[in-house]
């Protein structure tokens, strides 16, 4: 278990709705990020949050959105859901230290987008 | 950004057997090298990482070198066992303050036969 916990697990939306994820860090890490992985495919990162900001951003557009809280846990929020946002959607806590650290992943939320 | 290239996609081998898989990137500047492991229904997960300031690192029956001229490093895997069957994945970030934006490779689906 790496501490990452991610919820729900599995959902279902309809296109043009709005989804939120939620992602619960590793204890004492300040960092999350967000990946996307299609099915078959590499995860591609969304965005990534250091102490509440945004700190970085993939090739995503605006309707990806996200927050992290003073607890260092995160949201993922997608706006007018399309059927090819369909996919894992993964979490990955880290501790800032100056250089590249472990990586802890959650189990990911299954979204469907029918 | 960084592209990031890995080969083979899919590698099938006997139980006790070496596996080896190569990852290329682009980015001259990158100093971080992960492999992830994911097994089916989870997130991916780190098995081994090497810095740029070393050419080789092992753990056991795992381990990874580094070609940082050619741009290229590469798990190796020994003994192979059936509970190694995985999709594995490169994700090195690329060069500067890219702290754990990671770029996956498209994944390899290693199967080992006992």
């Amino acid at each position: 278990e790496t501490g990452v916990t991610q919820s729900p697990t599995h959902l279902i939306k309809t296109r043009g709705q709005q989804v939120t994820l939620r992602c619960s860090s590793q204890s004492g890490h300040n960092t999350v990020s967000w990946y996307q992985q299609a099915l078959g495919q590499g995860p591609q990162f969304i965005f990534q949050y250091y102490r509440e900001e945004e700190n970085g951003r993939g090739n995503f557009p605006p309707r990806f959105s996200g927050l992290q809280f003073p607890n260092y846990s995160s949201e993922l929020n997608v706006n007018a859901l399309e059927l090819d946002d369909s996919a894992l959607y993964l979490c990955a806590s880290s501790v800032r230290t100056g250089r590249n650290t472990e990586a802890f992943f959650g189990q990911g939320t299954r979204l469907t987008v029918v | 950004g960084e592209n990031v290239e890995q080969h083979p996609s899919t590698l099938s081998v006997q139980e006790g057997d070496s596996a080896v898989i190569k990852c290329t990137y682009s980015d001259s500047a990158s100093n971080y090298f992960p492999w992830y492991k994911q097994e089916l229904g989870k997130g991916p997960q780190l098995i081994i990482d090497i810095r740029s300031n070393v050419g080789e690192k092992k753990d056991q029956r795992i381990a990874v070198t580094l070609n940082k001229t050619a741009k290229h490093f590469s798990l190796h895997i020994t003994e192979t066992q059936p509970e190694d069957s995985a999709v594995y994945f490169c994700a090195p970030p690329p060069g500067g303050t890219s702290y754990g934006k990671l770029t996956f490779g498209q994944g390899t689906i290693l199967t080992v036969h006992p």
